[in-house]
Parts: structure tokens; C-alpha cells; sequence
């Protein structure tokens, strides 16, 4: 049963601190999303790649966050440095692409930042 | 730029009675929408979706959502709830700007909890 895996599960850093949080997509998926969840804010897109290249970040924050995929198997988000305002889950996402409506989420990654 | 509102942080009901649960939508062109849910701990899991035709939409775990155009509105309904629907349920909309380009970028609503009571 194929499924998107994020790791960690869970995060707790202290302020400051970088954090990396790892996303495997589903194999063949070509679109590559990340959600923070939050309960004042809902579901945040923070970026959106296909085929590994950005197409959308504009809801991240830049002088904080970045996100990349090195390879096709692996996408990436780092805080550098952290701040308590960051605490969230944040949630990888996978699709198709081509089109794809449905999205396939992670687990999620629960941060903790103090 | 689109947008879902889902009015009821909340909403309780009786195992066997039916649910609603509501969503309004706001965009510019021809709405995609979607409803997903998010069961504790666990990502999202998507539902259904309408994209064109029939206005009555069938999906997963026996839901269905009525496109209302007139009322610019998506619900989410079941006949007969379970205590096992119990979970946070989200409306979202595709962002147009997207669709041409085979992307599928969606904007989420604040979400609605269901809580099913025996």
C-alpha cells in the first residue's frame, strides 16, 4: 500500500535551532506539497514543486524556511533558525500530477519549538 | 483569489441519524472542489471531489456532497452516521490559476469536527 512517509514524527528543538523535516513521496508521484497545520491558521501551503523544481513557495516564510527536493525520492523542509511560532504540524503532500486532483498525505511532522 | 468557508466549527449527531456538513465556496470560473478527512494523528484522506457534471457526488466510507451552484455550496453528507466518522473534515477549493497547467494547488478550510455520539 503505497504512502507518503515523513520523518520525524515528532520534533522538539529549542529556539534557535535548525530543524530538517524529510518527505518521501509516493513512487511515479511528481508533485511534492507542504502544509502547516495550525490551530489558529488551518491548512498553510507553504510550497509546491513538480518534477522536483518549485513552482509555488510564496506562502513561506524566506528568511526561515526553505524547502528543496535533491532527488525525486526526497523532499526537504528546514527552519534555520527556529522560533516558537513555528510550532505545527507540517504535512507533506504527493500527487500525480498531470492533472491529479487527489492528494496523498503524510502522517505529518509535529513540531515543537521552545 | 478562491476561497471555502465552513461556518460550524462543530457538529454533533446521533449514530444512524443523517450528517451535514457544510461548505461555501468563493472563486473565479468553474469551482473544483473537494472534501477531505483527518482521523487524530493522520494526514489528510481525500473523500470526493466535483469537478463537472452530476451536481450529487458520490465518494468514499458512503459520503456524498451536493454541488449547489445557485448557493455557491458543497455539503458533505451521509445518511446514516457512524461513530467510527467521528474526525475533522475539511472543504477545499483548486486554485484556477492552476487547472490549465495539469496542477492541482488547493486552498483548505478551517475544518468542521464531527463528532458522532452513540
Amino acid at each position: 500500500d503505497a504512502r507518503v512517509t515523513q520523518t520525524p514524527r515528532h520534533k522538539v528543538t529549542e529556539m534557535g535551532q535548525e530543524v530538517t523535516m524529510r518527505c518521501q513521496p509516493i513512487l511515479g508521484h511528481n508533485t511534492v506539497f507542504w502544509y502547516r497545520q495550525t490551530m489558529m491558521q488551518g491548512l498553510e501551503l507553504l510550497a509546491y514543486f513538480r518534477n522536483r523544481a518549485p513552482l509555488d513557495d510564496s506562502g513561506m516564510p524566506k528568511d526561515r524556511f526553505s524547502a528543496e527536493m535533491p532527488d525525486a525520492t526526497l523532499a526537504t523542509l528546514k527552519i534555520q533558525p527556529s522560533e516558537p511560532r513555528d510550532s505545527a504540524v507540517y504535512f507533506c503532500a504527493s500527487a500525480p500530477g498531470l492533472g491529479e486532483e487527489k492528494l496523498f498525505f503524510g502522517s505529518g511532522t509535529q513540531l515543537s519549538v521552545l | 483569489a478562491q476561497s471555502v468557508a465552513q461556518p460550524e466549527d462543530q457538529v454533533n449527531v446521533a449514530e444512524g441519524n443523517p450528517l451535514t456538513v457544510k461548505c461555501t465556496y468563493s472563486v473565479s470560473g468553474n469551482p473544483y472542489l473537494f472534501w477531505y478527512v483527518q482521523y487524530p494523528n493522520r494526514g489528510l484522506q481525500f473523500l470526493l471531489k466535483y469537478i463537472t457534471g452530476d451536481n450529487l457526488v458520490k465518494g468514499s466510507y458512503g459520503f456524498e456532497a451536493e454541488f449547489n451552484k445557485s448557493q455557491t455550496s458543497f455539503h458533505l453528507k451521509k445518511p446514516s452516521a457512524l461513530v467510527s466518522d467521528s474526525a475533522l473534515y475539511f472543504c477545499a477549493v483548486r486554485d484556477p490559476r492552476w487547472v490549465t497547467g495539469g496542477g492541482n494547488k488547493l486552498t483548505f478550510g478551517t475544518g468542521t469536527q464531527l463528532k458522532v455520539e452513540l
